[in-house]
């Protein structure tokens, strides 16, 4: 059973950078594509980006300037900083694994069907 | 990006009823469309994808259907362990996007 961990600190100063870690157990990172999606309190679900496991990218518009999302296959992890952060930025962050319901290699991803437990990253001073 | 809409936006049943939820996309996005659940302090669990296809594990009662751009995601008795907030999503567009949620309470 594919297992996913976020990791990082929960409490980030305003423009500074927000840098998290996931995970992944009970499966290999490569083949898949990975994501990051974030909830603030009490609302509805925005999705940052995605991860090939061969490094190659996509972000969300709204996001782009500030994101970055790498992959460390030897551990098993990929990453996410998010910079210049403001309240706006204070949510629970999930990992997840973004399949393609085939061979990812052929095809785009579909679905996340593993997430993380979430992190609650907090910005203030 | 495309927008998801969904309706309502909370929704009060009893055990044993058949609760519907509707999902609207601002464009065509054939059948690619997803169904979450969320327990509160849990994350996401898929229920449905490719708008009609149960995940491996989720119970018979929960079902999806639509294309195009009006999708419906129905549960056939509700259950008191349902209790959650049910989120559709698209993969047709990058971003993929959530609707806003649909809190169902047993009433």
């Amino acid at each position: 059973q594919v297992q996913l961990q976020e990791s990082g600190p929960g409490l980030v100063k305003p423009s500074e950078t927000l840098s998290l870690t996931c995970t992944v157990s009970g499966g290999s990172i490569s083949s898949y594509y990975w994501s990051w999606i974030r909830q603030p309190p009490g609302k509805g679900l925005e999705w940052i980006g995605y991860i090939y496991y061969s490094g190659s990218t996509n972000y969300n518009p709204s996001l782009k300037s500030r994101v970055t999302i790498s992959v460390d296959t030897s551990k098993n992890q990929f990453s996410l900083k998010l910079s210049s952060v403001t309240a706006a930025d204070t949510a629970v962050y999930y990992c997840a694994r973004f399949d393609c319901g085939g061979d990812c290699r052929n095809s785009e991803p579909n679905y996340f069907d593993y997430w993380g437990q979430g992190t609650l990253v907090t910005v203030s001073s | 990006d495309i927008q998801m809409t969904q309706s309502p936006s909370s929704l009060s049943a009893s055990v044993g009823d058949r609760v519907t939820i509707t999902c609207q996309a601002s464009q065509d996005i054939s059948n690619y469309l997803n169904w979450y659940q969320q327990k509160p302090g849990k994350a996401p669990k898929l229920l449905i994808y490719d708008a009609s296809n149960l995940e491996t594990g989720v119970p018979s009662r929960f079902s999806g259907s639509g294309s195009g751009t009006d999708f419906t995601f129905t549960i056939s008795s509700l259950q008191p362990e349902d209790i959650a907030t049910y989120y559709c999503q698209q993969y047709d567009n990058l971003p993929p996007t959530f609707g806003q949620g649909t809190k169902l309470e047993i009433k």
